[in-house]
């Protein structure tokens, strides 16, 4: 099965302070990429961090960076320094390619709210 | 210049009637993807469409569910017959043409069309 898991349907974080967003997912593709897609009230899905599977070092953007382990099949985002526009959906997802294209398998995303 | 478009951006339709969504890629890039996120759901692919053939049409939950591109760009998504269980926002996104042994490239999502059918 494609699948990915995110365990924590919903989180909460004080302005300024750091959190961890789980995610675990199940490929039997050799080569693929993760994402973390992040989904404000206004629906617009926005990239935060992409991984390629084959690059052990784990990818860092600005404030968020991901805890990548492979052979756990694993893929955490952590946020550093929350700010109040971090507010959102956030979704973990892998790419299958398939009859040339790469589409996504998500989860079912985490409600994350950052508290003044 | 701007980035994918999406119409109408919400549709309220019902039951039983036929509705067409339309999606406006980024210009350039040949890639497009159709998906749906239902309440409280991930997104789940539809179809894929690589310039104006849709290769991977694996995700259609059944025959009521087509979608063509034309021009290499706007692309648009029909239901026939609507039913409830099709209430869900419906998302495009586009992205560069995926290289040879995959390229992991960034898919830049429109806003959706939320779609309610009575």
């Amino acid at each position: 099965a494609q699948t990915v898991t995110q365990s924590q349907p919903e989180m909460s974080v004080q302005e300024a302070e750091t959190v961890t967003l789980s995610c675990t997912y199940d490929t039997s593709e050799n080569n693929y990429y993760l994402f973390w897609y992040k989904q404000p009230p206004s629906r617009q899905m926005i990239l935060v961090i992409r991984q390629e599977a084959y690059k052990q070092q784990n990818a860092t953007e600005n404030r968020f960076s991901v805890n990548f382990q492979k052979a756990a099949k694993s893929f955490s985002l952590k946020i550093s320094d929350s700010q109040l526009g971090d507010t959102a959906m956030y979704f973990c997802a892998f790419t299958i390619t398939q009859g040339g294209s790469e589409k996504l398998v998500f989860g079912k995303g985490t409600k994350l709210t950052v508290n003044p | 210049g701007a980035g994918v478009s999406q119409s109408p951006s919400n549709k309220v339709t019902e039951k039983g009637k036929d509705v067409e969504l339309r999606c406006d890629p980024i210009s350039g890039h040949t890639a497009l993807y159709w998906y749906r996120q239902s309440l409280g759901q991930g997104l789940e692919f539809l179809i894929y469409f690589q310039g104006n053939s849709a290769p991977d049409k694996s995700g259609l939950p059944s025959d009521r569910f087509s979608a063509e591109r034309t021009g290499g760009s706007v692309s648009t998504l029909t239901i026939q017959r609507t039913q409830q269980e099709d209430s869900a926002v419906y998302l495009c996104a586009s992205s560069l043409v995926r290289l040879a042994g995959g390229s992991g490239n960034e898919q830049f999502f429109g806003p959706g069309t939320r779609l309610t059918v009575l």
